[in-house]
């Protein structure tokens, strides 16, 4: 069975705090995925990864970091949690050896940034 | 840039109903459109794709189609059941180019009343 997990489900950090959001894929994908969800904005790309090591920018890129050391893992960083980071934070994986293919999903980690 | 919008952001239908949801893509080198549902408190799942060389796809109460002149693809749910309130998203994307990056629609909230 597929799987993408996520380190935590629900997490509440202070103002200025270092966050990490890790993200795991069991599938040997090459392409991870970092958005976050918010009501009425629907799913806004922060950072996606291509290969190890490698990581471009999405849409909204500012506040954020990313870091994949390893295949099977993407990390999110928050350098400085500021309380506009309180969102629904969702991972995903994809194939990029095949031209149509499904997006796996992680089951989120909902951040309150107080 | 590339861009998807998807209308309405809200369907409200009676049990038993047809629902259909809108998408428009920007991006005419799109050549893959997957549909992803989203239950309440659970991780986007895919539910129906279509490629650019299918005008449409079915299945069972499920159908897709795509008009590739005029750039919009839309969701069809015929006789809707209360099991079918979620959030849906449209994506678009393309390959080879864009990293196989999916470019989300900001969703349709669907209840269905029964």
């Amino acid at each position: 069975d597929v799987k993408v997990t996520q380190s935590s489900r629900y997490l509440v950090k202070r103002t200025g705090e270092k966050v990490f959001l890790e993200c795991v894929q069991d599938m040997d994908h090459e392409n991870m995925f970092w958005y976050r969800q918010d009501p009425g904005l629907g799913l806004r790309l922060i950072y996606f990864s291509y290969d190890v090591k490698m990581k471009e920018k999405g849409d909204i890129p500012e506040g954020y970091s990313v870091s994949r050391e390893k295949k099977e893992r993407f990390s999110l960083i928050l350098e400085s949690a500021s309380t506009n980071q309180t969102s629904m934070y969702l991972c995903a994986s994809r194939s990029a050896r095949l031209i149509f293919n499904e997006q796996f999903f992680g089951p989120g980690t909902r951040l309150t940034v107080l | 840039g590339e861009n998807v919008e998807q209308h309405p952001s809200t369907l409200s239908v009676q049990e038993g109903d047809s629902a259909v949801i809108k998408c428009t893509y920007s991006d005419s080198a799109s050549n893959y459109f997957p549909w992803y549902k989203q239950e309440l408190g659970k991780r986007p799942q895919l539910i129906i794709d279509i490629r650019s060389n299918v005008g449409e796809k079915k299945d069972q109460r499920i159908a897709v189609t795509l008009n590739k002149t005029a750039k919009h693809f839309s969701l069809h749910i015929t006789e809707t059941q209360p099991e079918d309130s979620a959030v849906y998203f449209c994506a678009a994307s393309s390959w080879p180019g864009g990293y196989n990056k999916l470019i989300f629609g900001a969703g349709t909230r669907l209840a269905v009343h029964p």
